[in-house]
């Protein structure tokens, strides 16, 4: 069983639809990450988290430490965003992460 | 600031062929990390280092080599490449001990050994 699991793998909405990515873990972590890979293949960082909840535009993240488990939700979808979203956690050892194996989303028109 | 810079994007090599995978950064950053993706998998870490002059293995080590003499660069070292070490090849950079610890990813190298 992998360390990190991520749902779905694969997810396709229409412009406008409200998305959520659930990401659980089964490891004590400092922090969780959420990552995004671009159809090129560049990946960004766009959320650290070690509680709660943090929002960035149209992008919220929430964590529940003690169900091991987090969620990227994204508001009002756009063709843009479609990716590939990871989730990956930091054990605390030199920042080491472990990775899910991604959601590809697709928003279309 | 360039960030995560990698070299090259792209390399073919020939089975038993050695090469280095460059990575610099210019962001003072003291933890750096080699990563390789495969289809259908999540980033596996290869190898790791705290600090120049310090390195260690990730999980999938074997097939590898690394030395970090500055701050800046971090190279990856395949010698006798394998079908296997077909993969893309992520460096990716981190402050330590901030509130943000977040990573900073090169672009990648896309490695196919035939």
């Amino acid at each position: 069983k992998n360390e990190v699991e991520q749902s779905p793998q694969n997810l396709t909405a229409q412009e406008g639809e409200f998305i959520t990515i659930n990401c659980s873990y089964s490891v004590g972590i400092s922090a969780l990450h959420w990552l995004q890979q671009h159809p090129g293949g560049g990946i960004v960082s766009l959320f650290m988290l070690s509680s709660g909840k943090k929002k960035h535009g149209r992008l919220i993240a929430t964590i529940n430490i003690q169900e091991k488990h987090s969620s990227l939700h994204i508001t009002a979808s756009h063709p843009r965003d479609s990716a590939v979203y990871i989730c990956a956690v930091d054990t605390g050892t030199a920042s080491k992460l472990t990775f899910g194996t991604g959601t590809r989303l697709q928003v279309t028109l | 600031n360039a960030g995560v810079t990698q070299t090259p994007k792209f390399r073919i090599l020939k089975i038993g062929q050695s090469m280095t995978l460059q990575c610099t950064q210019d962001m003072n950053h003291n933890y750096m990390y080699w990563y390789r993706q495969d289809p259908g998998m999540g980033l596996k870490l290869i190898y790791y280092s705290v600090g120049a002059g310090i390195t260690d293995k990730g999980e999938v080590p074997n097939g590898y080599n690394v030395s970090r003499s500055t701050t800046e660069d971090f190279p990856l070292r395949l010698e006798l490449a394998a079908p296997s070490q077909t993969s893309v090849y992520f460096c990716a950079s981190s402050r330590p001990r901030s509130s943000y610890n977040e990573q900073f990813f090169g672009p990648g190298t896309r490695l196919t050994v035939l």
